[in-house]
């Protein structure tokens, strides 16, 4: 089955450590992207990367980084930078020559203690 | 004016009621028009797309009015399994390829 993978599902982690969450697609996209939802809030873009080697910020990259070495993996680093990082975190791709859609994994919600 | 904005809800109907949902967008620019549905504590999920001539899916219809800027999604013999989040979604292009979430509308659908 072709679709986006995050884990994991639940992550932990004290304040002040640094966590790498893990965003897999299998849709040949080449456009990926992660956001951060808090409660009662729209999705809030953090990175994005419409090609291998390639991200660019989004509106809240403070305390985030990102890498995209291979075209179906995007992981976001949520570093001790980041003032209030426990929030739920969903990665989506598209293909934009084939329309504008976007298509989120199941997300990952992160609790910093 | 907030860039996205819709009536948070929650919009509490009996099963079989018909149920519309509207959403403001402030950017003249913006050129694609989404619905996504999101069940609690799950990702969004595409509901359907939104064009000029307004579409329809189902017992889903959605309308753009582009003078007034504004989306629409409406919802005929609403099901249980209906209620969830529905989140309006604008995109546009200004170099790079960006979307614009709403913060949601909530249904709940009542037996």
């Amino acid at each position: 089955d072709g679709g986006i993978t995050q884990s994991p599902k639940y992550l932990f982690r004290k304040e002040g450590q640094n966590v790498t969450l893990s965003c897999e697609q299998n849709l040949n996209h080449d456009a990926m992207y992660w956001y951060r939802q808090d409660p009662g809030q729209g999705l809030r873009l953090i990175y994005y990367s419409q090609i291998v080697n390639d991200f660019q910020k989004g509106d809240i990259a403070e305390g985030y980084s990102v890498s995209r070495e291979k075209k179906e993996s995007f992981p976001l680093t949520v570093t001790s930078a980041q003032k209030n990082p426990t929030a739920f975190y969903l990665c989506a791709s598209s293909n934009p020559g084939q329309g504008d859609e976007q298509f989120f994994g199941p997300g990952t919600r992160l609790t910093v203690l | 004016r907030k860039e996205v904005e819709q009536d948070p809800g929650p919009f509490n109907v009996p099963e079989g009621a018909t149920v519309a949902f509207n959403c403001t967008y402030s950017n003249s620019a913006s050129q694609s028009f989404f619905w996504y549905r999101q069940d609690c504590r799950k990702e969004p999920k595409l509901l359907m797309s939104v064009y000029s001539s307004g579409n329809e899916d189902g017992r889903f219809t959605a309308q753009l009015n582009r003078a007034s800027q504004y989306i629409s999604l409406l919802i005929r013999d609403s099901k249980l399994s209906d209620s969830a989040t529905y989140l309006c979604v604008v995109a546009r292009r200004a170099g790079s390829y960006q979307l614009t979430f709403g913060k949601g509308t909530k249904l709940s659908v009542i037996p």
